[in-house]
């Protein structure tokens, strides 16, 4: 079993609908919990980081947090298609003094106009 | 502009050739990364390094190498040994290795061996 599950999709919505991307992870000792936008071709860029469980919202995103789960989700409120990308959860955890980043699939988005 | 530089964007080498994708960062980090992207895997760490001079293995290291002789480069090499080497290549830093700070990609290296 993978650390961190994420559906690769393809997910495709219509432009101003709202999206929900989601990991689960199976290691307890996770502490932070990121979510990377990756377009086509480049390198992924940090979208939104938290530590503690609930919610942190940042415009039209939102990163949620249930660490009782081990599930993580991203909301993206009225869709743009350029926020068409692969989305991808990572989560860091300390191994011998350094924070390591486990990554999950990653998520293919397409918002249509 | 600060960031992280990958050359060449596009790479393509015979099988049984060794090949080197560069990674140059001008953030002053001195944490620094590779990683593996194939689709449907997500990121892999491939060699990770803390400070000039010294680094360590990540999750599928077997046939590759790295050098980090100057804290702006970070060197990995390819060799014959890698199985399966065609992929896309993220190189990344960051501050420090121990705290949670952002980790700055470059614009990735996607190698074709035939």
């Amino acid at each position: 079993q993978k650390e961190v599950e994420q559906d690769p999709g393809p997910l495709s919505v219509p432009e101003g609908a709202i999206v929900s991307l989601n990991c689960t992870y199976s290691n307890s000792a996770f502490q932070y919990f990121m979510w990377y936008r990756q377009y086509s071709r480049k390198g992924p860029e940090l979208l939104m980081y938290t530590y503690s469980s609930g919610n942190k919202e940042d415009g039209r995103f939102t990163a949620q947090v249930d660490k009782s789960s081990k599930y993580i989700s991203l909301f993206i409120r009225d869709s743009q298609p350029s926020d068409s990308a692969t989305y991808l959860c990572a989560m860091s955890a300390p191994i011998q003094g350094a924070q390591k980043l486990v990554f999950g699939q990653g998520t293919r988005l397409t918002i249509n106009p | 502009d600060g960031g992280i530089t990958q050359s060449p964007k596009y790479l393509f080498r015979k099988e049984g050739q060794n090949v080197t994708l560069s990674c140059e960062q001008n953030l002053n980090h001195d944490a620094m990364y590779w990683y593996r992207q194939d689709p449907g895997q997500g990121l892999r760490l491939i060699y990770y390094s803390q400070i000039v001079n010294d680094f360590q293995k990540g999750d599928i290291a077997e046939g590759y190498s790295v050098s980090r002789e100057k804290k702006e480069s970070f060197p990995l090499t390819v060799t014959s040994a890698q199985k399966n080497p065609t992929a896309f290549y993220l190189c990344a830093s960051k501050i420090g290795i121990s705290g949670i700070y952002e980790q700055y990609f470059g614009p990735g290296t996607r190698l074709t061996v035939t």
